[in-house]
């Protein structure tokens, strides 16, 4: 299996600062179609996940673009550019090459 | 829009068969390039992928938990199916049913249901 490993796993952030969750997957998530199959979702408190960001750096429908994510191979990067009230929860990064999917831990941002 | 709801008994006996169904809506679950999942989360733990299945009934499961899960396809019902078999405390979680997108050039999870709540205990 694929192993995704997150960091950090805790992050305080205060209102209208920047915030950064890395995302490491122990092999290449690189297609040869040339596609990166990762994906972001965050959990709001008492819901169920939600895609945030698919294919490494294309934001789902209606998430705003203070959201952004990047990276190759086996590093990739979530960031918020200004952190809101409404940005707690967790976020799992997900590989979907292959089956067993699997998810990182999940990083809890919580507001300072 | 497409929306997932699960169903199912919220407590369940050790050593006894977990039984679960999605509800799709406003779409087919005979649609082509989708996989129709179920994905667990223990409480307060991290969120684990058991198994899915598409409109021809091909299926793919976790190895982890292969032995015990079946996943099946009501068409006349729009509705999916969980069977976990042999149960224990280790399997009491939120279970999730989602869409998965699998067309090429695609591959995330969306929507997810609200999840429903199982309890493994006597």
């Amino acid at each position: 299996d694929i192993v995704m490993t997150q960091s950090p796993l805790s992050l305080p952030v205060t209102p209208g600062e920047p915030a950064s969750i890395s995302c490491r997957s122990s092999q290449s998530l690189l297609e040869s179609t040339g596609y990166t199959y990762l994906d972001w979702y965050l959990q709001k408190p008492g819901q169920s996940p939600q895609l945030l960001i698919y294919l490494v750096s294309n934001r789902a429908s209606g998430v705003p673009d203070r959201f952004s994510g990047s990276g190759s191979g086996t590093d990739f990067t979530l960031k918020i550019s200004r952190v809101e009230a409404e940005d707690v929860g967790v976020y799992y990064c997900m590989q979907a090459l292959e089956s067993p999917h699997t998810f990182g831990q999940g990083t809890k941002l919580e507001i300072k | 829009q497409v929306q997932l709801q699960e169903s199912g008994p919220g407590l369940v006996k050790p050593s006894q068969t977990l039984s679960l169904t999605c509800t799709v809506s406003g779409g087919s679950i005979t649609s082509d390039n989708y996989y129709w999942t179920w994905i667990r989360q223990p409480p307060g733990k991290g969120l684990e992928w058991i198994a899915y299945i598409n409109h021809s009934g091909r299926t793919y499961y976790n190895p982890s938990l292969q032995s015990r899960i079946t996943i099946s396809l009501d068409t006349s019902k729009n509705q999916f199916s969980l069977r976990l078999s042999s149960v224990t405390a280790a399997d009491t979680a939120i279970y999730f049913c989602a869409r998965y997108s699998s067309s090429r050039g695609t591959g995330w999870f969306d929507p997810w249901g609200q999840g429903t709540l199982v309890t493994v205990s006597s």
